[in-house]
């Protein structure tokens, strides 16, 4: 079975930059991964921030950009505001089927 | 606008079967697909899989086969999941969201069932 590795968690300055990352035991992440981010608060359902890679939603904020980065796929903040700490989950496609990565922490402080 | 509003928490015993319904609104429900989530206390995210409405076809998730099963009813724009022989694992919040073209962007409120004897 496919595992999606992403870093457990992050901390991260306000106004500075973080790239969370989102990585295949398949191989190399493309574009053809369809990659998905999401976020999720306490307590609050996720919240769609990308899709296919690097799209975003109208509600997504212009801080949020989607990429490849390597072989992976990349998050990535700047500058992070106090309210971006939350879990941030990646989702895979391979193989016509999907798979979360573990999710990624992120502190801001 | 669009939304998905998702049946109420429930408790089941092990072994017992559960449904979640989708009721969704705000867009035409058959040019679009349902992928099925879910979040163990403490957990990540889990794909349960996904229903293409318009064609039917279906994906379900390795953990899942076999014991999951998804439906939808075009008259009443309403998706469900069900899922048998539960187990106290499967205690958890059950998401579903809208799909298409590699696109998840709406999502429900989550249904928290709880598997227990």
């Amino acid at each position: 079975q496919t595992v999606v590795t992403q870093e457990p968690s992050l901390t991260v300055s306000p106004g500075g930059t973080v790239t969370l990352t989102c990585a295949s035991s398949t191989g190399a992440v493309t574009s053809g991964s369809f990659v998905n981010w999401f976020q999720q608060k306490p307590g609050q359902t996720p919240r769609s921030l990308i899709y296919k890679t690097s799209n975003k939603h109208s509600w997504t904020p212009a801080r949020f950009s989607g990429s490849l980065l390597g072989d992976k796929a990349a998050l990535t903040l700047s500058p992070v505001q106090p309210e971006d700490e939350a879990d941030y989950y990646c989702l895979f496609y391979y193989s016509n089927t999907w798979v979360f990565g573990g999710g990624t922490k992120l502190t801001v402080l | 606008q669009v939304q998905l509003v998702q049946s109420g928490a429930d408790v089941k015993q092990p072994g017992a079967s559960m449904r979640v319904a989708c009721k969704t609104s705000g867009y035409i429900f058959s040019n679009y697909g349902v992928t099925w989530v879910r979040q163990a206390p403490g957990q990540g995210l889990e794909w349960l899989g996904w229903i293409n409405i318009q064609s039917g076809h279906r994906n379900y998730g390795h953990n899942f086969r076999g014991r999951v099963m998804f439906t939808a009813d075009t008259s009443t724009d309403t998706a469900y999941m069900e899922l048998t022989n539960l187990r106290s694992d499967d205690t958890a919040v059950y998401y579903c969201a809208r799909d298409w073209e590699y696109n998840v962007d709406y999502w429900g409120q989550g249904t928290p069932v709880s598997v227990s004897s």
